[in-house]
């Protein structure tokens, strides 16, 4: 069965260094999804792809925060500085078309993000 | 902007009894889907309800879609311990592109 697939599960930084994390979506799933996860708290959208385009990143802290997907493909979600906030898990999502009907998101294991 | 509340935050019940979760949203929604986070997880889709009033069944969980389509509710039938975990609905808006979702009701079952 298909995946999202996250890289790395882990990862342990120190505050002000730079962290990124990888993913690839399920093949033919043209939305592609950042949420960030605090424990106890429901997913909070970073970014959404549709395609290689942005469709919303309102609530990414583009100060510090990038994303990217090149080619419409796989995606990049990048901090730097990182901020001892920031520790959470950051969730990779895809879904086949947000056109309403095909919305369906399939998540990725996700990365565990701890700053010292 | 939008904002999707669900209610209880937790709760605690006995296996075999029933658990009911609302999810509310500040505007009206285009579609609900609801997803459930096994401990130490990611969230899994459960289902998605697109119709005003609509009710859909899988096993003992009943999902229902409110008439103004500003709200949504999910019923576990006699709870098992596998139903342990939090459910999350979360919804697109007509305006909006963007999937948000609720804040989520954790279920604790216990024999």
């Amino acid at each position: 069965e298909a995946e999202v697939a996250q890289s790395p599960r882990y990862k342990i930084t120190e505050k002000s260094q730079a962290v990124a994390f990888w993913c690839d979506p399920i093949s033919g799933h043209a939305t592609l999804y950042w949420y960030r996860q605090i424990l106890g708290q429901g997913p909070e959208l970073l970014v959404q792809f549709q395609d290689e385009s942005v469709v919303d990143d309102s609530q990414l802290p583009k100060d510090r925060f990038s994303a990217e997907r090149l080619k419409g493909v796989d995606s990049t979600l990048k901090i730097q500085p990182a901020e001892l906030g920031d520790s959470a898990m950051y969730l990779c999502a895809s879904s086949l078309d947000s056109g309403h009907l095909n919305t369906e998101a399939f998540f990725g294991q996700g990365t565990r993000l701890t700053v010292v | 902007g939008q904002q999707v509340m669900q209610i209880p935050q937790y709760q605690h019940v006995q296996e075999g009894e029933d658990f009911t979760t609302y999810c509310n949203s500040s505007t009206t929604l285009s579609n609900i889907q609801w997803y459930k986070q096994r401990p130490g997880g990611h969230p899994v889709f459960l289902i998605q309800l697109v119709k005003s009033g609509e009710v859909k069944k899988q096993k003992r969980l009943t999902f229902q879609f409110g008439e103004a389509k500003k709200n949504s509710s999910l019923h576990i039938t006699a709870t098992q311990t596998t139903d342990v975990g939090t459910y999350f609905c979360a919804g697109y808006t007509g305006t909006a592109s963007k999937l948000t979702f609720g804040t989520g009701t954790r279920l604790q079952v216990t024999l």
